[in-house]
């Protein structure tokens, strides 16, 4: 497609399940996102894909938290045993490789996490 | 370490009027500033980048500047519309092949 997509739309997860997240970037995009954003905040980064580079994960907020990329095209991000305060939308977003001038930022619509 | 200040987290202002969000940072050497729009449930979309070398930027009713001397940029709508209402985020790109951290975003409400 032409834009990131996500999946799924929506998640219902019991807590203490593990769920996985999926996000498929714009063909040729090298670099990925993914972001947290907790109903009526701002966007908190979790982590960063750039090419074959180690990723950034400075933003995952615990070791239940995970997220691997395969080579340039499909990011799955892991939540082991979800809690209530993971309930959230993930964010998935990806761009050329940045460089000092900037790139724009493609983002998803979103995966709504619901721990219940 | 680094951080991103949005002016209020909401502003209400007549259609017709200009509207101005505030973007400030600390700690930080931006190349470039960028400022998204998200709508209720939707992911952010780009609106505009401002370089570190530009002084402003615009793009039809849409107005940027960029002060590094202050570490702040202002965002400017003019003639606003209901439509304009929106989360606006402001995110300062920092070195190349770094992640982009937005700041927690001003909610505008324009009434008719």
């Amino acid at each position: 497609g032409a834009g990131v997509s996500q999946s799924p739309s929506n998640k219902v997860t019991e807590k203490g399940k593990d769920v996985e997240l999926r996000c498929d970037p714009i063909s040729g995009h090298t670099a990925l996102y993914w972001y947290r954003q907790r109903l009526g905040q701002g966007l908190e980064f979790l982590i960063y894909f750039q090419g074959n580079s180690a990723p950034d994960k400075s933003g995952l907020p615990s070791d239940r938290f995970s997220a691997e990329r395969t080579g340039e095209s499909v990011s799955t991000l892991t939540i082991q045993r979800t809690q209530q305060e993971d309930s959230a939308v993930y964010l998935c977003a990806s761009s050329l490789a940045p460089g000092d001038s900037g790139n724009t930022i493609y983002f998803g619509e979103g995966s709504w996490l619901t721990v219940v | 370490s680094q951080k991103i200040e949005q002016n209020s987290e909401a502003l209400n202002i007549q259609e017709g009027k200009t509207a101005t969000l505030t973007c400030n940072y600390t700690n930080y050497s931006p190349a470039y500033l960028q400022w998204y729009r998200q709508d209720p449930g939707r992911g952010p979309v780009f609106l505009l980048l401002i370089r570190e070398n530009e002084k402003e930027k615009r793009k039809e009713r849409l107005k940027v500047t960029f002060d590094t001397t202050l570490k702040q940029s202002l965002f400017h709508i003019t003639a606003s519309q209901p439509a304009d209402s929106a989360t606006y985020l402001c995110a300062p790109g920092a070195q190349a092949g770094t992640a982009l951290i937005f700041g927690k975003g001003t909610t505008l409400s324009v009434s008719s």
